[in-house]
């Protein structure tokens, strides 16, 4: 059975960073291309970014919104994939959810998500 | 990027009757859409992939079709348990993009 559990979420003040995880199972996890999705209050859902599998570079691409100020990484030893946010603002308040995409390009399993309130 | 619209952004409708929801691109994807149901407080949950596939466990009542551009998503004999926000996604190009939803409501 997949699972994917996103942590990491919280408050923090504009300008500061955090960094999320989502620890995945039940899939082979070094093949997958692991991508996050956030959703603000109200609103529908973002793509934001994503990291290939190891096998063809563990390349990363970016929104927008975003790029120059998260950083998506992996560590396969732990099934782990991480986005590190630095230079937050309040419109990054949001739910972060983590999931793998299918050879489709869409998403079949996704993380509960995990908060993250930036306010001052 | 690929811009999605959905319309309507909100329906009601009775127990039993038929929802049609539309979803548009930008330019052409092909069939690469999928469809997903969105309950508060929960995750996203696929639906319809590649444009008319209904995803393994969710009810025969969804339906899916389109091509190209133009894209439409139906309930059939709507239920009360699908009130939700329904999220239609390109997956032909990246970043990947989604319509702005459609609420659905039960009278």
């Amino acid at each position: 059975e997949v699972q994917l559990v996103e942590s990491g979420g919280g408050l923090v003040k504009p300008g500061g960073s955090l960094r999320l995880s989502c620890v995945a199972s039940g899939f082979i996890f070094t093949d997958a291309w692991m991508t996050w999705v956030r959703q603000a209050p109200g609103k529908g859902l973002e793509w934001i970014g994503h990291i290939k599998g190891i096998a063809i570079g563990g390349t990363t691409d970016y929104s927008a919104p975003v790029k120059g100020r998260f950083t998506i990484s992996r560590d396969d030893s732990r099934n782990t994939m991480y986005l590190q946010m630095d230079r937050l603002t309040t419109e990054d308040s949001a739910i972060y959810y983590c999931a793998p995409e299918t050879g489709r390009g869409d998403y079949n399993h996704w993380g509960p998500g995990t908060q993250v309130t930036v306010s001052s | 990027d690929i811009q999605m619209t959905q319309s309507p952004s909100s329906v009601s409708a009775s127990i039993g009757d038929r929802v049609t929801i539309t979803c548009r691109a930008s330019q052409p994807i092909g069939v690469r859409l999928a469809w997903y149901q969105q309950k508060p407080g929960k995750a996203p949950k696929i639906l319809i992939y590649a444009a008319s596939n209904l995803q393994s466990g969710a009810p025969s009542r969804f339906s899916g079709s389109g091509s190209g551009t133009d894209f439409l998503f139906t309930i059939n004999s709507l239920q009360p348990e699908d009130s939700a926000t329904y999220y239609c996604q390109q997956a032909n190009s990246y970043p990947r993009t989604f319509g702005q939803g459609t609420k659905v409501e039960i009278k």
